[in-house]
């Protein structure tokens, strides 16, 4: 089992619509959970960090948080082509450790 | 501009080469970070540095040597590379501190290996 799963994608939403991007997470112990976006070419930046259950929002990014399921997800409202992208779930244990394991991203086509 | 500078962007190299991947921060953090970047593949992380200590070790072949002579500087040193080596290397920094372990990524370096 992967310690951080995604779907591959390409996952292709229309412009305008909410893009929905799942991450699954096998150690249970985990406290820190983030989302990078990574534009080809380039390096991941961060664009939400989550530490407890429930949903935090941040302008059209809605983070998703369940640690009794061990789920992690990331919703877009209004995407736009610009969101157009790889995203990165990350997972850190969050005891003072340095250690975090990154997915192999979702990559997400958001169509004019 | 992250706060993250990481020389050279681009590297060819053959496998009998020696060369070095230089990383820089400016953003006064405790922490820093290599991860190699291959197609399809999740971020492998290779090696952490915490106040100039090394934490992380992730069984990184012995051909890859990261040196780090201070909190803002990090260095890989490559020798012997094979061509499966080839790759982006992220160089990344971190404030460190309990769970808030978010981090700054350089643009990387583009490594191949001939």
């Amino acid at each position: 089992q992967k310690e951080v799963e995604q779907n591959s994608g390409p996952l292709s939403v229309p412009e305008g619509a909410i893009a929905s991007l799942n991450c699954t997470y096998s150690d249970r112990g985990s406290q820190s959970f983030f989302w990078y976006r990574q534009y080809s070419g380039k390096s991941p930046e961060l664009i939400m960090s989550i530490y407890s259950n429930g949903d935090k929002e941040d302008g059209r990014f809605t983070a998703q948080l369940n640690k009794a399921s061990q789920y992690v997800s990331l919703l877009i409202r209004d995407s736009q082509p610009s969101d157009s992208a790889t995203y990165l779930c990350a997972v850190n244990r969050g005891t003072g450790g340095f250690k975090t394991i990154f997915g192999a991203g979702t990559r997400l086509f958001v169509k004019a | 501009e992250t706060g993250v500078t990481q020389t050279p962007r681009h590297l060819v190299m053959g496998m009998t080469n020696k060369k070095s991947l230089k990383c820089e921060q400016h953003l006064g953090h405790n922490a820093m970070y290599w991860y190699k970047q291959s197609a399809k593949k999740p971020l492998e992380l290779m090696f952490v540095y915490s106040l100039e200590e090394r934490v992380e070790n992730n069984s990184v072949p012995s051909r890859f040597s990261p040196e780090c002579p201070n909190s803002s500087h990090l260095f890989l040193h490559l020798h012997t590379l094979q061509p499966e080596d080839s790759a982006l290397y992220l160089c990344a920094s971190s404030p460190g501190g309990l769970a808030k372990n978010i981090q700054y990524f350089g643009a990387g370096t583009r490594l191949s290996v001939l």
